[in-house]
């Protein structure tokens, strides 16, 4: 069955400082990935996705991601993190029907300034 | 524009309730999703319209969860007999049919069973 999986539970670091996220997957086939983001009292928005081409895929508010396949990850990245970036992060796999979405636990970030 | 919202955003019942919770999906959008969020944990997929068909409800943890969209806009879900574990947030989902794969998602509503 597919499945994704967040390593990381709770995450906290001082703003400036940079981000990275763990995501892994499991399917073996063609796969569609996206970072959902849910800020404090805010309903969850779409961060950045991937189908297909460059495996390096840039989202909204400086956040980027890279699908690496033979490692079955889709890691999400910000160079420097600010305060403003506090809330729950979720990575989702497009079910193989092509239409749910599969998620993982999230994971917490907590930036302090 | 408006997006997607959802009501009651908070539901408190008694165990052996029954309850209704609707999704007003944004306009136009002709796919929509419900997910079932339990504390600590991300959003668990429940059931699926393309329009007024339900096209996927493997999802639906029980015969007590019933979801339907008649018209093909507002959709209702159902729990009948609410018991504590239907405790949860309860998210709705809409698409464009042009973008189905970018889902805007609603505020939810906490459901509290007693």
């Amino acid at each position: 069955a597919q499945s994704v999986s967040q390593h990381n539970h709770h995450v906290i670091l001082s703003e400036a400082a940079s981000l990275e996220l763990g995501c892994n997957y499991s399917y073996g086939g063609t796969v569609n990935l996206f970072w959902y983001v849910q800020y404090p009292g805010q309903h969850l928005q779409l961060l950045l996705k991937y189908f297909s081409g460059d495996p390096l895929v840039k989202g909204i508010k400086g956040f980027e991601a890279e699908f690496i396949k033979s490692k079955f990850s889709f890691n999400l990245r910000k160079p420097s993190v600010q305060w403003s970036d506090t809330a729950e992060y979720f990575c989702a796999l497009l079910h193989q029907a092509g239409t749910a979405l599969i998620f993982g636990k999230g994971t917490t970030l907590s930036v302090s300034s | 524009g408006a997006g997607v919202s959802q009501s009651p955003r908070y539901k408190v019942a008694k165990r052996g309730q029954d309850v209704a919770l609707r999704c007003d999906p944004i306009s136009g959008h002709v796919s929509l999703f419900w997910y079932q969020q339990a504390l600590g944990q991300g959003p668990e997929f429940l059931t699926y319209f393309q329009n007024e068909a339900q096209l996927d409800k493997s999802g639906l943890p029980s015969d007590r969860f019933f979801a339907e969209r008649p018209e093909g806009s507002v959709s209702t879900l159902k729990i009948q007999r609410t018991q504590q574990e239907d405790s949860a947030v309860y998210l709705c989902a809409s698409s464009l049919e042009a973008d189905p794969y970018e889902q805007y998602f609603g505020p939810g509503t906490r459901l509290t069973v007693t």
